[in-house]
């Protein structure tokens, strides 16, 4: 199956608030996460990684939190707009050495009311 | 700087024809990956191409099959197509053996239907 899933299917947020979406891992080995966007009709984009010796890295209204102890992953998105629907993607990178082939999870649906 | 571009970027196949996605990675990019997205799921990984070999392979049969080229742009094949290969297929480009890991960038894909 698959080692990377999402709790919430999908979130529903008012404008303005913050929104956090989690995602679990299994995989123990794994030291590379990455969070993507992926816009109706677009492929995926990628928003904010962290390494597995970080347990937190902040960039431009997004934080992505690292909890290695009970392998957890979240995505806070502060003020949130509605061009932040979407769907969000955790990855965790399963190769590593240089080859660089990411794991998807299902995914959770963002949809941000005005 | 372009992007990563796919195309055809929608396919309209019956079962048990071949087809052939294209895709032109992001300029200064020299690894090419193909993914599999079917409706509501996340991207699986097919396979990875470097300096014009397959370098790494998913779970997908040998039905599906790919090319890289010298000026890294890929190629994937897919023969005696299934309903079940309707999907989105996305190609992503990153720099194998930078410093650190490189993030894949995507294209829009190309949405395969199979009829």
């Amino acid at each position: 199956g698959e080692s990377v899933g999402l709790h919430l299917p999908t979130l529903s947020v008012q404008e303005g608030d913050n929104s956090i979406i989690n995602c679990a891992y299994s995989n123990s080995a794994s030291d590379y996460f990455i969070w993507y966007k992926q816009e109706s009709g677009k492929g995926p984009q990628f928003i904010i990684d962290i390494r597995s010796n970080m347990d937190k890295r902040q960039g431009q209204r997004v934080t992505v939190l690292l909890n290695k102890t009970v392998k957890h992953l979240s995505l806070q998105i502060a003020a949130t707009q509605p061009g932040d629907s979407a769907v969000y993607f955790c990855a965790e990178n399963i190769s590593p050495g240089g080859s660089y082939i990411p794991t998807f999870g299902r995914g959770t649906s963002l949809i941000v009311h005005p | 700087d372009a992007g990563v571009t796919q195309s055809p970027t929608h396919l309209i196949k019956t079962r048990g024809q071949q087809v052939t996605l294209r895709c032109s990675p992001k300029s200064g990019h020299d690894t090419v990956s193909w993914y599999q997205q079917a409706l509501g799921q996340g991207p699986q990984f097919i396979f990875q191409y470097y300096e014009e070999e397959e370098r790494q392979r998913g779970n997908f049969p040998d039905r599906f099959s790919g090319h890289q080229f010298p000026n890294y742009s890929s190629e994937l094949n897919v023969n005696a197509l299934l309903l079940g290969d309707s999907a989105l297929y996305l190609c992503a480009s990153s720099l194998m053996g930078s410093s650190y890991n490189s993030p894949l960038h995507f294209g829009n894909g190309t949405r395969l239907t199979v009829t």
